[in-house]
């Protein structure tokens, strides 16, 4: 059983751009979950979601974040016009189910020049 | 509102020597917590779990951690430290109702000299 896919694992945009990080959850997993990790600091929930619906994005930036998880396919982390202070690691992980342990991937290390 | 505290944000100890990491949380409600491991470029790996079963949980690579209600402490244990438990850890903090979210701590680095 493959455990939680991102890609890229690295990603360097310029100011302005748009970053799109992908997530593909563990098989038979129907939550995930985005966190950020900026440097010398812990991970910080951004946004939960299931199939076709955001649960709670509390965490998420008010501007220029977006995210979805449609019912084919990867869930999309999108940043649009990124700016330098978007640089860190981010992380997505898959649950089976609200209550049970959350399993990461390895992660997206977004680079803003 | 949940929060978590690890205190310090580097501990070293000498090969063999016990390691205790801190953790200490703050919740309105009965609370899940976890620790994780995080190698250099890499994601997290669940090391153990608390879900309001029995208090001493064990978990991956010889660790283990004692739930203290009383203390709302979660510290996590190891015996005798190997070279291979040189990582950065975790400790989280979850509600048991319908908020999944998890609330990490800023995270300790562990170094183990030979």
């Amino acid at each position: 059983n493959a455990g939680v896919m991102q890609n890229p694992r690295h990603l360097v945009r310029r100011r302005g751009q748009e970053a799109r990080l992908r997530c593909s959850p563990m098989k038979g997993h129907s939550h995930v979950y985005w966190y950020r990790q900026l440097p010398e600091e812990g991970l910080k929930f951004m946004v939960y979601l299931q199939k076709e619906n955001i649960i709670d994005e509390s965490g998420m930036p008010k501007e220029r974040f977006s995210a979805e998880f449609p019912k084919e396919g990867p869930s999309i982390l999108r940043i649009q016009q990124v700016v330098r202070g978007d640089s860190a690691a981010y992380f997505c992980a898959s649950s089976q189910d609200r209550v049970y342990e959350q399993y990461f991937g390895p992660g997206t290390r977004l680079t803003v020049t | 509102a949940q929060s978590v505290t690890q205190l310090g944000s580097h501990v070293s100890v000498s090969e063999g020597a016990l390691v205790l990491l801190r953790c200490n949380y703050s919740s309105s409600v009965p609370p899940y917590l976890f620790w994780y491991v995080q190698y250099p470029n890499q994601g997290l790996q669940l090391l153990l779990k608390y879900t309001s079963a029995a208090t001493l949980v064990k978990g991956i690579n010889g660790f283990e951690a004692e739930f203290k209600k009383s203390e709302t402490s979660f510290h996590l244990t190891k015996p005798s430290a190997h070279m291979s438990d040189a990582a950065e850890y975790f400790c989280a903090v979850k509600r048991t109702g319908a908020n999944s979210k998890l609330t990490f701590g800023k995270g300790i680095t562990l170094s183990v000299r030979p």
